[in-house]
């Protein structure tokens, strides 16, 4: 069965650079036609997607954040990372990696991220 | 970019009814690519529904999934302790995704 785990800091800075990684065991990242991608949960509030990577290594992002975000992947670790800059703190979440085809079938147990000086 | 909303907000039930939630999209969307998801406290999102109406494994029956166009409903034929959650429903389009707000369903 397919795990996905989240992992990186859990306190970031306001204006830096938010990194997380979601590693995929039991399962290849290059095999299948799917999309590799992010979501959150900000407190009290409900998902928001913020960008996904596709097998073949496109990235599509949330059209509201497009500007600060970026996914990469790296294969031969099978992981795949989001970079989120310019935080604030309207972007403390919990943070969950995810695979999909046109829905979400495996998720990661979610990492919380707080802004916060 | 299409905007999913959905009804009610909130949803207070005792166990053994009936839910109906609801999901519209701004525009209309493929059944195909319509999911719902539970979510508990603490807890990610857990896939029930995907194209529409078709149940994720090992999903229970009474758990369905309806719709067309830019309206669609999870129903829950009776409800479980367990069922009491945040629900999610979900499109896909042009390689982009999005949610919709959520509609808690709570014990009355």
């Amino acid at each position: 069965q397919l795990q996905m785990q989240e992992s990186g800091p859990g306190l970031v800075k306001p204006s830096e650079t938010l990194s997380l990684t979601c590693t995929v065991s039991a399962g290849s990242i290059s095999s299948g036609s799917y999309y590799w991608g992010w979501i959150r949960r900000p407190p009290g509030k409900g998902l928001e997607w913020l960008g996904s990577i596709y097998y073949s290594g496109g990235t599509f992002y949330n059209p509201s954040l497009k500007s600060r975000v970026t996914i990469s992947v790296d294969t031969s670790k099978n992981q795949f990372s989001l970079y989120l800059n310019s935080v604030t703190a309207a972007d403390t979440a919990v943070y969950y990696c995810a695979r999909a085809d046109y829905a979400f079938d495996y998720w990661g147990q979610g990492i919380l991220v707080t802004v916060s000086s | 970019e299409i905007v999913l909303t959905q009804s009610p907000g909130t949803l207070s039930l005792s166990p053994g009814e009936r839910a109906t939630l609801s999901c519209r999209a701004s525009q209309s969307v493929r059944s195909s690519y319509i999911a719902w998801y539970q979510q508990n406290p603490g807890q990610a999102p857990r896939l029930l529904i995907y194209g529409a109406s078709s149940r994720a494994t090992g999903i229970p029956d009474r758990f369905s999934g309806s719709g067309s166009g830019t309206d669609f409903t999870l129903t829950i034929s009776r409800l479980e302790p367990e069922d009491f959650a945040v629900y999610y429903c979900q499109q896909y389009g042009n390689s982009l995704f999005a949610f919709g707000g959520g509609t808690k369903v709570e014990i009355k």
